[in-house]
């Protein structure tokens, strides 16, 4: 089945940098876009942005802009998001999320978020 | 950047009972626009896309409507598992957004 498997929890020093890993099964890792998407506890959901596992380019929220890197490895079907320069604000549950759209029988992704990963909690603390 | 703004905050509802949660966009989103369904310590679940198209395996309970800026999640008659919270998002232009939520509880 379909499945997005994230890396563990993570605590980290205000200043710092996490490295969130996200690995697909199930499905053609390069067919389909990934995004990210944090929440904040007790909080709503902010899409951090994508990558296009196929070309490796990427799309970041202008609010990410300079912190965010997201990368992936086709040879294993992960996506990594690397967030750096970590503040009490950035501690959130961080989710990696498949775009809905097929990239090669659509020729585009739909941007909306059909398949979820397990979440992983990102502590920011002193 | 859209803003999206879900109404209302909390819904109190019967088992059974029909529920319609709200969604405005700050401007037209055309019908670029997901329903999400979050449970306590879970991930979303896609629920609606195309303002109006059930997700894979959704029930039929759930129906969405709307198209522009003015958005509804139906819930036609709420099961024990729908309680949860509910977000909409918006595709149609960068960044993408999602609301506040609305929380439906057991009344």
């Amino acid at each position: 089945q379909v499945q997005l498997v994230q890396s563990g929890a993570d605590v980290k020093k205000p200043g710092a940098s996490v490295k969130v890993s996200c690995k697909a099964s199930g499905y053609t890792f390069t067919d389909y876009y990934m995004h990210w998407v944090r929440q904040a506890p007790g909080q709503g959901l902010e899409w951090m942005g994508w990558i296009n596992p196929n070309s490796g380019g990427t799309n970041y929220a202008q609010k990410f802009q300079g912190r965010v890197t997201m990368t992936r490895d086709t040879s294993i079907s992960t996506a990594y998001m690397d967030l750096s320069r970590l503040r009490s604000d950035d501690t959130a549950v961080y989710y990696c999320a498949r775009d809905q759209g097929d990239i090669v029988a659509t020729t585009r992704p739909a941007f909306s978020m059909d398949v979820w990963g397990q979440g992983t909690t990102v502590t920011v603390s002193s | 950047e859209i803003v999206m703004t879900q109404s209302p905050a909390t819904l109190s509802v019967s088992p059974g009972e029909r529920a319609t949660l709200s969604c405005r966009a700050s401007q037209s989103v055309s019908s670029n626009l997901a329903w999400y369904q979050q449970k306590p310590g879970q991930a979303p679940r896609l629920l609606i896309y195309g303002a109006s198209t059930r997700a894979t395996g959704i029930p039929a309970r759930f129906s969405g409507s709307g198209s522009g800026t003015e958005f509804t999640l139906t819930i036609s008659s709420l099961q024990s598992e729908d309680f949860a919270v509910y977000y909409c998002q918006q595709y149609n232009n960068w960044p993408l957004t999602f609301g506040q939520g609305t929380k439906v509880e057991i009344k």
